[in-house]
């Protein structure tokens, strides 16, 4: 079974610009979270998806955003960058957060904002 | 929302000695789950605790839940190198997880 997909793997941009970062989930999996990971604040949560819709929300401005498809794929927006938003971006799919399943990270997308 | 903070941030051993990393709510936990992280990786599920005073182990690690369900431990007994990377606690009902301890062992 392909684990959790994240593309691209790294990504420069230069402040103001907006990015899209894109997340495949593992197969019949339909929760997806999006984690922003730095080394001074460890794993922040910004945001789950659920059969295309919006659970929770982490406490990140409104230039994070993000969206599911039918097919559970996830995507994640970050307009006007700032430097501050260098960082590892995760994403994580379980098969039902209610059902207390673990989570399963792909590799990440390391962003640079310069 | 619910706060899970975790201690030590950092722990630097040598290879056969034992390490703890310790997390606390403020709040009770439905259940609570711990990630390993190795350097240059991402988190990877270890174990989920469930039970008011739950124990279980996996080989030489540990992993207890406290009677309050406000609180747990993952004791490491004679660590080796292999042990290296950080570990984080999640709280299930919002899947927020303390900031990490970073283990390095000194082989």
């Amino acid at each position: 079974k392909a684990g959790v997909t994240q593309t691209p793997r790294y990504l420069i941009k230069t402040r103001g610009q907006q990015v899209t970062l894109s997340c495949s989930p593992i197969s019949g999996h339909r929760s997806v979270s999006w984690y922003q990971q730095t080394p001074g604040q460890g794993l922040q949560f910004l945001f789950e998806y659920f059969s295309e819709t919006q659970r929770n929300k982490g406490n990140f401005p409104g230039r994070f955003s993000g969206r599911q498809f039918s097919n559970s794929r996830s995507e994640m927006n970050v307009s006007t960058l700032e430097l501050g938003d260098s960082a590892l971006y995760l994403c994580a799919s379980s098969l039902s957060r209610n059902n207390n399943s673990p989570l399963h990270f792909g590799n990440g997308t390391r962003l640079t904002v310069t | 929302g619910q706060q899970v903070m975790q201690i030590p941030q950092y722990q630097h051993v040598q290879e056969g000695e034992d390490f703890t990393t310790y997390c606390n709510s403020s709040t009770t936990l439905s259940n609570i789950q711990w990630y390993k992280q190795r350097p240059g990786g991402h988190p990877v599920f270890l174990i989920q605790l469930v039970k008011s005073g739950e124990v279980k182990k996996q080989k030489r690690l540990t992993f207890q839940f406290g009677e309050a369900k406000k609180n747990s431990s993952l004791h490491i007994t004679a660590t080796q190198t292999t042990d290296v990377g950080t570990y984080f606690c999640a709280g299930v009902d919002d899947m927020r997880f303390g900031a990490g301890t970073r283990l390095t062992v000194k082989p």
